[in-house]
Formats: structure tokens, sequence, C-alpha cells
């Protein structure tokens, strides 16, 4: 199985800061991976797929990158809506993986 | 637009099945374009993919539920079903059904979840 490692798992910051998350995966799956974000009581958001593809409707202040085992999701400048928990998804060879979560707190 | 909705029993006893359908409004699940999973999520926890299935039957399961799982697809009544054998207090969580397109894996559009407890 692919095991999927998100860092850090507690971020603190301020509206308006740069944020990144990273993501690894055990080994690589090419670009194989979507990041989601997920507020309390409600279902997971879909907010990047395919690593760096933006999900329509998501804003552009999201964006993704990388390849094979080292991924990151960015935010260029966050905002009071952005606290919430992200989390990394893997694809690989019909099996899924979540990562663990990167909760971005109000610093 | 799509919705998914999912509907089961929220109380479920140790040893027995648990047993949830995801209803499918708004589009066909028979679409070559998707999958259609699984996901669920322990209060407090993150999230777990428990298995996805295609239009046409075929299925692919987490490999660390795979004995106790089966997923199954209705579509002339435009539902896919799980089935959790043998539950434990640790299935306890909230159970998503959710779209994935074939193209890339991703989950797009979620249903809003549904919490089974596993307890006697």
């Amino acid at each position: 199985d692919i095991q999927m490692t998100q860092s850090p798992s507690t971020l603190s910051a301020s509206v308006g800061d740069r944020v990144t998350i990273t993501c690894r995966a055990s080994q690589s799956i090419s670009s194989w991976l979507a990041w989601y974000q997920q507020k309390p009581g409600k279902a997971p958001k879909l907010l990047i797929y395919k690593a760096s593809s933006l999900e329509s409707g998501v804003p552009s202040r999201f964006s993704g990158s990388g390849s094979g085992t080292e991924f990151t999701l960015t935010i260029s400048s966050l905002q009071p809506d952005d606290f919430a928990t992200y989390y990394c998804q893997q694809y690989n060879s019909y099996s899924l993986t979540f990562g663990g979560g990167t909760k971005v707190e109000i610093k | 637009q799509l919705q998914l909705q999912e509907s089961g029993p929220g109380l479920v006893k140790p040893s027995e099945t648990l047993s949830l359908t995801c209803t499918v409004s708004g589009g066909s699940i028979s679409s070559s374009s998707y999958y259609w999973g699984w996901i669920r999520q322990p209060p407090g926890k993150g999230l777990e993919w428990i298995g996805s299935i295609y239009y046409s039957g075929s299925t692919y399961y987490n490999p660390s539920l795979k004995s106790r799982v089966t997923i199954s697809v209705d579509t002339s009544k435009n539902q896919f079903s799980l089935k959790l054998s043998s539950v434990t207090a640790a299935d306890t969580a909230v159970y998503y059904c959710a779209r994935s397109r074939s193209s890339h894996h991703a989950f797009d559009i979620w249903g809003q979840g549904t919490m089974v407890t596993v307890s006697s």
C-alpha cells in the first residue's frame, strides 16, 4: 500500500499569509494526487486534481505542484474562509489513500 | 445538478453487517466517465477510502477492509450500496458516498455523510 504523509499536522497562520502544505508518497504516484478542504461537520471539497489542476469554481489563490513522491498545496494569501483541514489523496493502480490531514488555524 | 444522498441505519450492533445506500439524483450513475466510492471518517480523525465501483459493476477495495466489504450498483435505481460485515466499535464513523472522475480518480461530488455508530 502507498502511504501518504502530510506535514505539518497543524499550521497557525494569519489572514494574508502565504501557506504551504506538503504531502509525501511512499512511492512514486506520478501526478495522481488531489487536494481537499474540509470544514467541521461538512463533506470534503475538491480543490486540486492531477497535482496541479484547479477544480472549477475554486479560487485561484489555491495552487498545487509536484510529481513523483513530493507534492505541495499553496494558498497564496490566506483568507478567513480558508481556515479548515486539508487532505491529500493519491491514486495508484486501483488503490487510493488519503493523507492524515493538516489543520490550518488562526494565529 | 448532481447530488448524492446516503441512507441507512445510524446504529449497528457489533458483529453485524453495516448496510448503506447512496442515491444519485440529477444525473445518471451509468456514465462511463465516473466511478462511485465510499469514504469514511471516524470522529475526530482523518479520511479513509473504503472502495469504489464502476457502473458496470467492477470494483476495487481498500486492501485493509477488502475481506469485509462489498460494494454493488443498481443502475435501474441510480443507486450504489455498501455492506461492511463483522463490524466493531472501530467502524464507527461518518460514511460518505462520492463521485470520482475516471480520468483522475479525485472525488468531485460528495454526499453530506451519514453517522453510523457501532454499539450494543
